[in-house]
Order: C-alpha cells, then structure tokens, then sequence
C-alpha cells in the first residue's frame, strides 16, 4: 500500500492560514487523497478529499500536485478549535474503506 | 441524526474477562469498521465489515471477534481480556464508495488490569 510522510508537529498563530504538507511519492492513479482530523479525546473526522483536482469545502481547501505526489491541506483562517492531529491517508479505489493511518502532524495554535 | 453511537464510554476489566463493545450506525451504511488506538499512535484496523454477514481482519485482529448481523450494529467482543488491549477503541462507518467520508464514534476507553 501507498504511505504518506507528514511533519510530526507544526504550529499556527490563530487566525493566520495554515499549511499542512503530505508527502506521497508512491501514490497510484487510483488513489483517492482523504485527510481527517481527530481533536483530544474524540474520534477521527473527516476534512476533505479529493482525486486529482484541488478541491474547498467549508472546512478547509485541498491543493494536489500535478504529480499527485504530494498535497497540502489548507486552513484558510486558523482557530483554536483547530488545534488537532491531522492525517493524511491514501484510499485505493475499489478499497473496503479501510483507513491506514499514520502518526499524522500535531496542529498547535498558539493565541 | 446521532451517527455512530458507541456503548460504553469507559471499561475497566480484569485480565481473562471477556466483554462486547458496542456500536451502532443509522445511516444505513454498508462499510463498519473496528480500530485502536495506542497512546501516542495513530488508528490501527482490526476487523471491518462490507455489509450484514460479511467481516474480515485487519491489521491487528489477533483476540477479537466481530459479527454483523444487521446493517446498523458492529459489535467487537474480547475473548478474554489482556493488558496489551488496553487501548481506546473506535468504531467507524461510511458508504462502499472511496470518494465518500468516514464516521466515526467518541470512542471507548479500555483498561484491562
């Protein structure tokens, strides 16, 4: 299976953009880019995704490299509540939906 | 709408007891899934299920079951509980599509001593 390389941790001033890398040099044609995000003490939720195409939703902005090998979650304006671990995980087309996760970056988001 | 719903919230139990954790979906998904998570670590798979009376392992299967006979419930029994399965627990659900999300539950925080 394809593996993502993300920072172990970053850090935001609130209300400034946030950018979030992922690296994935091993991705296939098929591969559908998912992030969720998992705030203390709760389950994973789900961000975006997308395929190939950048994609915005009222959460947060996907932006996809022309390879595909990499991409970058974008929160627009960060908030405290913001403050989570992201992950970044490949979903093979035609897959069960079984989700690999990763250790994914710890978001802090400073006042 | 509640989502996944996850019974208990938190479990102690004693090394060699067995017990069922709870989940339940209304959202008619067809996708369920098991996952732990280990202090400091990131989600790991341990059974899933495509839809009522079909499950499969995951990467960490090893002293749990599941069964699914309904398209709303996914329960995960421990056979016989050791400290190595003191973890959080999450279940989650979704449709068969990959370009779809994931739900998942709160959780349940399980000791065993």
């Amino acid at each position: 299976d394809a593996k993502t390389t993300q920072p172990n941790s970053m850090e935001s001033n609130e209300e400034e953009p946030v950018h979030l890398p992922c690296n994935h040099s091993t991705i296939s044609g098929t591969d559908y880019i998912h992030w969720y995000r998992q705030l203390p003490s709760q389950g994973p939720e789900y961000v975006i995704h997308g395929l190939t195409s950048n994609v915005n939703n009222r959460m947060a902005s996907l932006a996809i490299a022309e390879d595909r090998k990499s991409s970058t979650l974008i929160l627009h304006r960060a908030t405290l509540r913001d403050a989570a671990v992201y992950y970044c995980i490949l979903v093979p087309s035609g897959s069960a939906r079984q989700l690999t996760f990763g250790s994914g970056t710890q978001l802090t988001v400073l006042p | 709408n509640a989502g996944v719903t996850q019974t208990p919230k938190f479990q102690v139990l004693k090394t060699g007891q067995s017990m069922t954790l709870q989940c339940a979906q209304d959202m008619n998904h067809e996708y369920m899934s098991w996952y732990r998570q280990d202090p400091g670590m990131g989600l790991r798979l341990i059974h899933y299920s495509v839809g009522a009376g079909i499950t499969d392992q995951g990467e960490v299967p090893n002293g749990y079951n599941v069964s699914r006979s309904t398209t709303e419930d996914f329960p995960l029994r421990l056979l016989s509980a050791a400290p190595s399965q003191t973890s959080v627990y999450f279940c989650a659900s979704s449709w068969g599509q990959t370009n779809t999300e994931a739900f998942f539950g709160q959780g349940t925080r399980l000791t065993v001593v």
